[in-house]
């Protein structure tokens, strides 16, 4: 079993939608948790960072935690075509973004 | 701005050759950065850390001799596939941490023909 699950998808929504990405994984060590946005042949880029569960908030974006589920989420409001990319979950034990333990990514398309 | 560089972006080469990815620190030093590998539709997967003015540290599974890391200067790191194989046709990413946060470089795409 790998440390992290996550849909491989493909996903893909009309424009305006609400999108739901998930992750879920099986090491209760971790604490920090991260979503990466990688557009393709690019780097992974930092969207959101969490630490411990709860939720946080950042325009469109929403991230959740769910410790006790070991469940994290990442929501899109009024998803837009530019966010069509892949989406990576992240987590470390640490605190420190050295030990990161990445999930295999969601592919999202956003139609107009 | 941007934080790490990556070059090149992308890379076409023969069978058997070596191929050269730098990865450069554009705003602190950094005394380790990490290398990546990306096969599509796959995770990232550690290589490799490349610690300033020692030798690299490699993950089980990776041919030190293979990927050889170089991490002269507090700024560069450069990862060079010998020999290469149409098999180590991959994405390489490298990645720089400051605090908590982690910068990627822009990636390489590298195709062995």
């Amino acid at each position: 079993q790998k440390e992290v699950e996550q849909d491989p998808g493909p996903l893909s929504v009309p424009e305006g939608a609400i999108v739901s990405l998930n992750c879920t994984y099986s090491n209760s060590a971790f604490q920090y948790f991260m979503w990466y946005r990688q557009y393709s042949r690019k780097g992974p880029e930092l969207l959101m960072y969490t630490y411990s569960s709860g939720n946080k908030e950042d325009g469109r974006f929403t991230a959740q935690v769910d410790k006790s589920s070991k469940y994290i989420s990442l929501f899109i409001r009024d998803s837009q075509p530019s966010d069509s990319a892949t989406y990576l979950c992240a987590m470390s034990s640490s605190g420190s973004a050295r030990q990161l333990t990445f999930g295999s990514g969601t592919q999202l398309t956003v139609l107009p | 701005g941007a934080v790490v560089s990556q070059h090149p972006s992308w890379v076409i080469c023969k069978s058997g050759t070596s191929v050269k990815i730098e990865c450069r620190s554009l705003d602190f030093q950094a005394t380790t950065m990490f290398w990546y590998r990306q096969f599509p539709k796959q995770s990232l997967m550690l290589m490799a850390t490349s610690n300033e003015g020692s030798k690299a540290t490699y993950e089980q599974g990776v041919e030190k001799d293979k990927f050889l890391i170089n991490h002269a200067s507090l700024t560069l790191s450069t990862l060079t596939v010998t020999s290469a194989h149409p098999e180590d046709s991959s994405f390489y990413i490298c990645k720089l941490d400051r605090d908590t946060e982690a910068f990627f470089g822009q990636g390489t795409r590298l195709t062995v023909v």
